[in-house]
C-alpha cells in the first residue's frame, strides 16, 4: 500500500523564521511528488518534483526531492503570517491511473 | 481561466438523509476527481472519471455513495443515506489528462455536517 508520511504534523513559528517541512513516501512506481498549500478549503498547487537533487523555487518557497532516500522537503524562508496553512504532500498512487495519495499534512502557524 | 466550481459550499443534514454535491471542472479538463477530506486528514480519493467513464472507484462506499459524469463535463456526488462519519469536506479536482501525475486543480469544496 502506498504511504505518504509528513512531519511535523503541526508547527508554530514567528514571522521571519525559516521552516522545513518533511515528506517521506513509499510507492512501488514513483512518478512524481506534489506539494499543495491548503488555507481554507481548496488545496492550491505549489510544486511538482520528478528528479532528485533539482530544487524547485518560487519566491520564498523551495522544494527538493531525494529519490534514493524517498523523501522531499519544503522550505519556507522569512515566513509571513500569510504562510499559515496546511501543507500537503501527495504522490500519484501505484495504480495505472493517477489519483493522488495524500499525507496528513503539516499545519503551519506563523505568528507576528 | 475559471477554476473548478462546486456547490453548495456548506450543507448540514441529519443522519439517514440524502445529499448531493455538484462540480464543474475547468473547461477542457478530461479528468475529474472527487476526494473526501475528514478533519485532520489529507484528502482521500473517492472516485476518478476520465471523460464520462469511471477509472477508479475502489475507495467509494458504493452502498451509500454514487457519482456520475454523464456528459463528460460536470459531475454529481450523492450520499444516500448519510452517516455521522460522512461529515467531511468533499473536494472536486480536475486535470487536463490525468495520465502523468501532473498537478490537479481543486475546487473550494463542500463542507458536509451530518448530525
Amino acid at each position: 500500500e502506498d504511504k505518504v508520511v509528513q512531519s511535523p504534523l503541526s508547527l508554530v513559528v514567528h514571522e521571519g523564521d525559516t521552516v522545513t517541512l518533511n515528506c517521506s513516501y513509499e510507492v512501488t512506481n514513483f512518478r512524481s511528488l506534489l506539494w499543495y498549500k491548503q488555507e481554507k478549503k481548496a488545496p492550491t498547487f505549489l510544486f511538482m518534483l520528478t528528479s532528485s537533487g533539482i530544487e524547485k523555487k518560487s519566491g520564498r518557497l523551495s522544494s527538493i526531492l531525494d529519490k534514493k532516500e524517498l523523501f522531499s522537503i519544503l522550505n519556507i524562508t522569512a515566513t509571513q503570517t500569510g504562510d499559515s496553512a496546511v501543507y500537503l504532500c501527495a504522490l500519484p498512487g501505484d495504480s495505472g491511473n493517477t489519483p493522488l495519495v495524500f499525507g496528513k499534512g503539516t499545519r503551519l502557524s506563523v505568528i507576528a | 481561466e475559471a477554476g473548478v466550481a462546486q456547490s453548495p459550499r456548506y450543507k448540514i443534514i441529519e443522519k439517514r438523509q440524502s445529499v448531493a454535491f455538484w462540480c464543474n471542472p475547468i473547461s477542457g479538463h478530461a479528468t475529474l476527481y472527487w476526494y473526501q477530506q475528514i478533519l485532520g486528514q489529507g484528502p482521500k480519493l473517492l472516485i476518478q472519471f476520465q471523460n464520462n467513464g469511471v477509472v477508479d472507484d475502489s475507495q467509494l462506499p458504493k452502498d451509500r455513495f454514487s457519482a456520475e459524469r454523464l456528459k463528460g463535463v460536470d459531475s454529481t456526488l450523492k450520499i444516500q443515506p448519510a452517516k455521522l462519519e460522512d461529515s467531511a469536506v468533499y473536494l472536486c479536482a480536475s486535470s487536463l489528462r490525468g495520465l502523468d501525475g501532473r498537478e490537479q486543480y481543486f475546487g473550494p469544496g463542500t463542507r458536509l455536517t451530518v448530525t
